[in-house]
């Protein structure tokens, strides 16, 4: 079945920088990502998703990139803030394929420093 | 705006004993989800629910029961503790699967002494 590998597990940049987080699938046939922040103390939410077809999105200072070839899904964060510390996890859906069920990463937990 | 609300926050059982974990949602959702999350693993799917009173199991079922009485409610019980359990456990639901759009609760930690 689909397994999803997340790197890196912990990062550390400082404000204003920049920050890369990847995830690497293995079904070539994903078709839905999706990235959901979880800041200290509070739920999961969804931060972003892209949709193969689409392979990119932008908003909130993030970029998703989607690399079908690679099978390798980014969240880039152009220019840190302290809002963005938290901990980020990507998921994956082959949609109806896998019944829509979403395959996680381990997560990476992103500290800003001032 | 609507609520995931998972009682109780913390829960701490002795090995073997019988657990139960509730989650109430006032999205009047379909779908919703049990979710484990271990540290430095992603979130494992133990039972997902798509309307009341159905139960799909899900990688890590075993070990564990569910139940869906009402659209609003659903409760996952971990029939015997142990203690690699130490977990959190995570309810969320969504309006339709096929979105990924999930609402997720805060959590409701378990520890096994």
């Amino acid at each position: 079945g689909e397994q999803v590998e997340q790197r890196p597990p912990h990062l550390s940049v400082r404000e204003g920088d920049s920050a890369v987080i990847t995830c690497t699938y293995t079904d070539p046939n994903s078709y839905y990502f999706f990235w959901y922040k979880q800041e200290p103390g509070a739920s999961l939410q969804l931060l972003m998703k892209v949709f193969s077809s689409t392979e990119i999105n932008e908003g909130q200072g993030f970029t998703v990139l989607l690399n079908k070839k690679d099978t390798r899904l980014s969240l880039n964060l152009t220019a840190a803030h302290p809002g963005d510390s938290a901990a980020y996890f990507c998921a994956v859906s082959a949609g109806v394929d896998s019944n829509y069920q979403l395959i996680w990463g381990s997560g990476t937990k992103l500290i800003i420093k001032p | 705006g609507g609520i995931i609300t998972q009682t109780p926050k913390f829960l701490i059982g002795q090995e073997g004993q019988k657990l139960t974990l509730k989650c109430q949602q006032n999205f009047n959702h379909d779908t919703m989800y049990w979710y484990r999350q271990d540290s430095g693993k992603g979130l494992r799917l133990i039972y997902y629910s798509i309307t009341e009173n159905d139960l799909q199991k899900g990688d890590l079922s075993e070990g564990y029961d569910a139940s869906r009485e009402k659209k609003s409610s659903f409760s996952l019980t971990v029939t015997s503790a142990q203690k690699n359990e130490m977990a959190v456990f995570l309810c969320a639901s969504t309006t339709g699967r096929h979105t990924g759009q999930l609402y997720f609760g805060e959590g409701s930690k378990l520890t096994v002494l």
